[in-house]
């Protein structure tokens, strides 16, 4: 059974602190996804990583994929409020995903 | 941008109703599923749908029916609700063999069963 582990499950850290959440597996994917939730709304896709090795940033968000394509990292430099929420990643292939259970990570301000 | 909606925000029933969760995407989307989150247990798949009238069972399907009469429309029926399905309950759709096989959610219905 594939399982995806995040860690740390929670995060609390002051505005304009960086950080860097993880998301591991024994299994190989073919593809990796983050999604973040804020409270009461479903999850919105972030990034996409499909390649062993690859990066994409999305303003102060850096994904990475590594390169046996088992895990993945999120590191955020200098957090802000507005990053407040629910990281969850999710690998593929096939139509049913696999789900970590998320880092629920809070910035205060 | 594709639109996922659920048909309520929040909702409280008694033990033992029936209950309807409907969920309606607006991308022509193949795709159609229905998990439930619970804290520190993350995103578990009740159901999904790939076409009309074609269901397959998730991980936790016990308890839960789906119907998909229409493409864009995916219902999830709670046969007679129970406490332990209290739960936030998320819809989402994606392409069928859609490259990165994305989904989409909808706001979620929080259902409390009381």
């Amino acid at each position: 059974t594939q399982l995806l582990e995040q860690s740390p499950q929670f995060l609390s850290i002051q505005e304009g602190e960086n950080l860097t959440v993880y998301c591991n597996s024994s299994s190989v994917f073919s593809s990796l996804q983050w999604y973040r939730q804020e409270p009461g709304e479903g999850p919105v896709l972030l990034v996409t990583v499909v390649t062993g090795g690859e990066v994409k940033k999305l303003k102060r968000l850096t994904f990475q994929f590594g390169d046996a394509r088992k895990d993945s990292s999120l590191h955020i430099t200098a957090a802000q409020p507005g990053d407040t929420g629910l990281y969850l990643c999710a690998g593929g292939p096939g139509n049913q995903l696999i789900w970590g259970a998320g880092t629920k990570l809070i910035i205060k301000p | 941008d594709v639109k996922v909606t659920q048909s309520s925000r929040y909702l409280v029933k008694r033990t033992g109703e029936k209950v309807f969760l409907e969920c309606v995407q607006d991308m022509d989307h193949e795709n159609m599923f229905w998990y439930r989150q619970d804290p520190g247990l993350g995103l578990r798949l009740i159901y999904f749908s790939y076409d009309v009238k074609m269901k397959e069972k998730g991980d936790i399907p016990e308890g839960y029916s789906v119907s998909r009469e229409k493409k864009e429309r995916f219902s999830l029926i709670l046969e007679s609700a129970s406490t332990n399905q209290t739960s936030m309950y998320l819809c989402a759709s994606s392409l069928l063999g859609g490259p990165l096989y994305e989904q989409f959610f909808g706001p979620g219905t929080r259902l409390t069963v009381l």
